[in-house]
């Protein structure tokens, strides 16, 4: 049961270029959605959030889009940078306690 | 920054032994969790504690499995008899006074069953 997919398991982007990770998830129940960036031998480090009363939340070269119709949300960094370079979750939560991940997009900025 | 520590890294247990990984979450956070990854697989929430009882639990965590906070500061995931299965990447994370925040996680703790 995918309740939250990434359909891009991977993604390379140039440098300076606009890296554009999708989620999408099937649970219209869902209030609550973040990302997080995981480097190897790491936990998963927060990002970013946004809540369902919202469609677009931003923190410096992070902002994420929320498409309630869709139950799409994405996340846009600009400019990449080499250090970017990580696997990207999304997660939702109805609860706000049980965050249900997706698999990952392993995101690659080339310099 | 605070932050959440767990150990140790990495834990190699015998089949059927139980086995205990540790977590300090960080200190003025009231919410605390374990969550598992499976080699190649998504990160899975297995629990959520909060004012000393179990919040919310997934399927995953049956009778095998429990959790206590012994302290002001340790928050523990038990497995009593642990299985092939159970080999997977287990994470603590912790969040602030409120439901709907993010959740800081540690580095994780390997365990390896044989």
């Amino acid at each position: 049961d995918q309740q939250v997919k990434q359909n891009s398991p991977s993604l390379s982007v140039q440098e300076g270029r606009i890296s554009i990770l999708n989620c999408d998830y099937t649970n219209s129940m869902f209030d609550y959605f973040l990302w997080y960036k995981k480097y190897p031998a790491e936990g998963p480090t927060f990002l970013i959030s946004i809540s369902s009363i919202k469609d677009k939340n931003e923190d410096g070269r992070f902002t994420v889009f929320l498409n309630k119709s869709a139950k799409h949300l994405s996340l846009h960094i600009v400019p990449s940078q080499p250090g970017d370079s990580a696997v990207y979750f999304c997660a939702a939560t109805l609860s706000g306690q049980n965050f249900v991940f997706g698999p990952g997009t392993r995101l690659s900025v080339l310099p | 920054e605070p932050e959440v520590t767990q150990t140790p890294s990495h834990q190699v247990t015998q089949m059927g032994q139980e086995v205990i990984l540790r977590c300090v979450p960080i200190s003025n956070h009231l919410y605390f969790y374990w969550y598992r990854q499976i080699l190649g697989q998504k990160v899975e929430f297995l629990v959520s504690f909060y004012n000393n009882e179990i919040s919310e639990k997934s399927e995953i965590f049956d009778d095998q499995f429990s959790v206590e906070r012994p302290d002001g500061s340790n928050f523990t995931l038990k497995i009593r008899s642990t299985k092939l299965e159970d080999s997977a990447m287990y994470f603590c994370a912790s969040s602030g006074t409120g439901l709907r925040q993010p959740q800081h996680f540690g580095d994780g703790t390997r365990l390896s069953i044989l």
